[in-house]
């Protein structure tokens, strides 16, 4: 069974700082993929940044980068110089590789809060 | 562009009846997937389907049914809604798994919420 934990169920971070958003995991799978996604008070879920377990670089998408420690099982997303338009909560998630297994398994999400 | 889209947004139902979302893709994706999103459990899998004619049950399947008879619709079901199954309603696909793990982000719908008085 896959386990997403988020504890900071919430954060405020001053506008154009940096701001790290934690997330940890348990599974047995050895090959799985992790995921961040942003949903606005919109509510549509937009996917932000994707990190496979065997790759050697941590991922980055602009100013969204992925600090993946695999030993510690920990893969936290860290916003750079943030904006008042990454207001929203952010959902880490984690999906296996094996066979056509497709099934995502969602941390209960951590809203952030940024002040101008 | 290729989209997925639910209906319908909102809806307002009594206990008991019967509901149906809709969830209709354009990506030619394999694999689709409802979710339920409730304050404090993130979001929840009810159902997925890999293809025509699959179906799976997920963590929170009781009271919920699918049925996948083409590539592009996946509706969700309630057989006899409960106040239980409040609760805002996401569809999504994505591309089947290649050889090569990788990407295969899901592509989420906009959302239903759904009410049960």
């Amino acid at each position: 069974a896959q386990k997403i934990t988020q504890t900071q169920p919430g954060m405020f971070v001053q506008e154009k700082e940096a701001v790290t958003l934690d997330c940890t995991y348990d599974t047995s799978d050895p090959s799985y993929g992790l995921f961040w996604y942003k949903q606005p008070s919109s509510g549509e879920m937009i996917f932000l940044i994707y990190q496979g377990s065997y790759d050697q670089q941590n991922a980055t998408e602009g100013r969204y980068s992925l600090n993946f420690q695999k030993a510690r099982k920990s893969a936290n997303l860290v916003i750079s110089a943030s904006q008042l338009g990454d207001s929203a909560m952010y959902f880490c998630a984690m999906r296996p590789d094996s066979g056509g297994y497709q099934k995502v398994t969602f941390g209960t999400g951590t809203k952030l809060q940024v002040i101008p | 562009d290729a989209e997925i889209t639910q209906s319908p947004r909102h809806k307002i139902t009594e206990t008991g009846r019967q509901v149906t979302l809709a969830c209709h893709q354009t990506w030619n994706h394999n694999n689709m997937f409802w979710y339920r999103q409730d304050l404090g459990h993130g979001l929840r899998l009810i159902h997925y389907s890999y293809g025509v004619q699959d179906t799976n049950k997920g963590e929170v399947s009781d009271g919920y049914s699918v049925s996948r008879s083409n590539t592009e619709d996946l509706p969700l079901t309630l057989e006899s809604a409960a106040s239980s199954q409040t609760s805002v309603y996401f569809c999504a696909s994505s591309e089947s798994l290649s050889l090569t793990p990788s990407y295969n982000e899901q592509f989420f719908g906009p959302g239903t919420r759904l009410t049960v008085l």
